[in-house]
């Protein structure tokens, strides 16, 4: 079945430093990909999408690009902040068509003033 | 609120017991979802509405998961004769439409069963 396989936590970064938490799937079809974010004591919000091989979603200094050739997604930062310190979730929509959404285990962020 | 609500925020039961979870979702969201999240784990999905029907529940567990939105609007999560491998952070999420996968989500229900 479709799967998310994010790289394991937690992460800890010192601040203005760059980030890279690797993510890549397997799925049938054409999946959407995205990645969510939980601030510590709020609900998962959506950060970035992209729906199409090639597209790049971008949010707040963060990007990831679709590749469909190595089934992956990778979020990516130039310059953390304290305030990036939450957990991020790969995830993808499942095959044929379905409208839920399958999520990777997710990755804790912490940065360092 | 403007946001996806959920109660009770924290509920402890015995095993055996029932439960309800209650989600109210963003005014207007047609679609309505429920997952849980266990401990160092993703949200695993358990059922999506759109408006009252249930369109797929293909990841409840069992049948004791039931889950109902009688009037397309707040849905309620039951749990009957509950086990102590149910006890999770039970989300809810809503969005526009079932096609509009931005969800927006609450802050969970943690259930712990003793």
């Amino acid at each position: 079945g479709d799967s998310v396989t994010q790289m394991e936590g937690p992460v800890t970064l010192s601040e203005e430093a760059f980030l890279t938490i690797n993510c890549t799937y397997t799925a049938t079809g054409y999946p959407s990909l995205f990645w969510y974010v939980q601030y510590p004591g709020e609900g998962l919000q959506l950060l970035l999408k992209a729906t199409k091989a090639d597209d790049k979603g971008s949010n707040k200094g963060f990007e990831a690009t679709y590749r469909k050739e190595t089934t992956s997604f990778h979020l990516e930062k130039g310059s953390v902040q304290v305030s990036d310190s939450a957990v991020y979730f790969c995830a993808l929509t499942g095959s044929g068509g379905s409208e839920k959404l399958v999520f990777g285990k997710g990755t804790k962020l912490t940065v360092n003033p | 609120g403007a946001g996806v609500s959920q109660t009770p925020s924290n509920k402890v039961t015995e095993k055996g017991k029932y439960v309800e979870l209650r989600c109210d979702p963003i005014s207007g969201h047609t679609a309505l979802y429920w997952y849980r999240q266990s401990l160092g784990q993703g949200p695993e999905f358990l059922i999506y509405f759109q408006g009252t029907g249930a369109a797929d529940d293909s990841g409840l567990p069992n049948d004791r998961f039931f889950a109902v939105r009688p009037e397309g609007s707040v849905s309620t999560l039951k749990i009957q004769r509950t086990e102590r491998g149910d006890s999770a952070v039970y989300l809810c999420a809503s969005s526009l439409t079932s096609r509009n996968l931005e969800l927006f989500f609450g802050e969970g229900s943690r259930l712990t069963v003793l």
